[in-house]
């Protein structure tokens, strides 16, 4: 059975710091991972998804990487900014049908001017 | 209209009353869900749609009653709930059978049961 956690729970860093979230996983039998933003009160926004076969995705400052050997993925967030603040999560499918997915419990990021 | 489309976004019932919660989805993709986000819990999937068809129902209580009469729409029926009902109900779609496909999230209806 799939697990996902996310450490730490709530990170805060000063403007224009890089940083990274991380994602552990249980199973390495992984089919993709995908990354989340959700703004508070707010929806989740899809960031990046990492296919099984892919070693990383990039998205602008964003760029995630998954090894399944280590079960972890990790989120890289260049040159940070204020408007990055937000809680990050990340996801894994339960199975091999996409959209069930096991959730993290996420990263709450606060970025400081 | 794009994306995943949630309506309404907050709403308050009483214990007895009857609501539904409404989600349509414009981005061709022929699976839908329901998830829920209690406060300081990850997202738990409710149900999930394919194909129009409920291919799964994980445990919810039976006040919760999810409608998907074509790809494009989800209705989530509520009925008698309980105070912990309270949380952020999110719909998701995306294509079915993709194990490599991506979930697109709506905004979110935010429920409070007094």
């Amino acid at each position: 059975k799939q697990e996902v956690t996310q450490i730490p729970a709530a990170l805060s860093v000063p403007e224009g710091e890089n940083l990274v979230l991380n994602c552990s996983f249980t199973d390495s039998a992984i089919y993709n991972l995908q990354w989340f933003r959700q703004d508070p009160g707010k929806g989740l926004t899809s960031l990046l998804l990492i296919q099984s076969s892919q070693r990383e995705q990039t998205s602008g400052r964003l760029n995630a990487s998954l090894d399944k050997s280590s079960g972890r993925s990790t989120l890289y967030i260049a040159a940070s900014q204020p408007g990055d603040s937000a809680t990050y999560l990340c996801a894994a499918p339960r199975d091999n049908q996409g959209g069930k997915l096991i959730f993290g419990q996420g990263t709450e990021l606060s970025v400081k001017p | 209209e794009t994306g995943v489309t949630q309506t309404p976004r907050h709403l308050v019932m009483g214990m007895t009353n009857k609501k539904s919660l409404k989600c349509e989805q414009h981005l061709g993709h022929n699976a839908m869900y329901w998830y829920k986000q209690s406060a300081k819990k990850p997202l738990e999937l409710m149900f999930v749609y394919s194909l129009e068809e409920r291919v799964e129902n994980n445990s919810v209580p039976s006040r919760f009653s999810p409608e998907c009469p074509n790809s494009s729409h989800l209705f989530l029926h509520l009925h008698t709930l309980q105070p912990e009902d309270s949380a952020l109900y999110l719909c998701a779609s995306s294509h079915t059978g993709q194990y490599t496909g991506e979930l697109f999230f709506g905004e979110g209806s935010r429920l409070t049961v007094l």
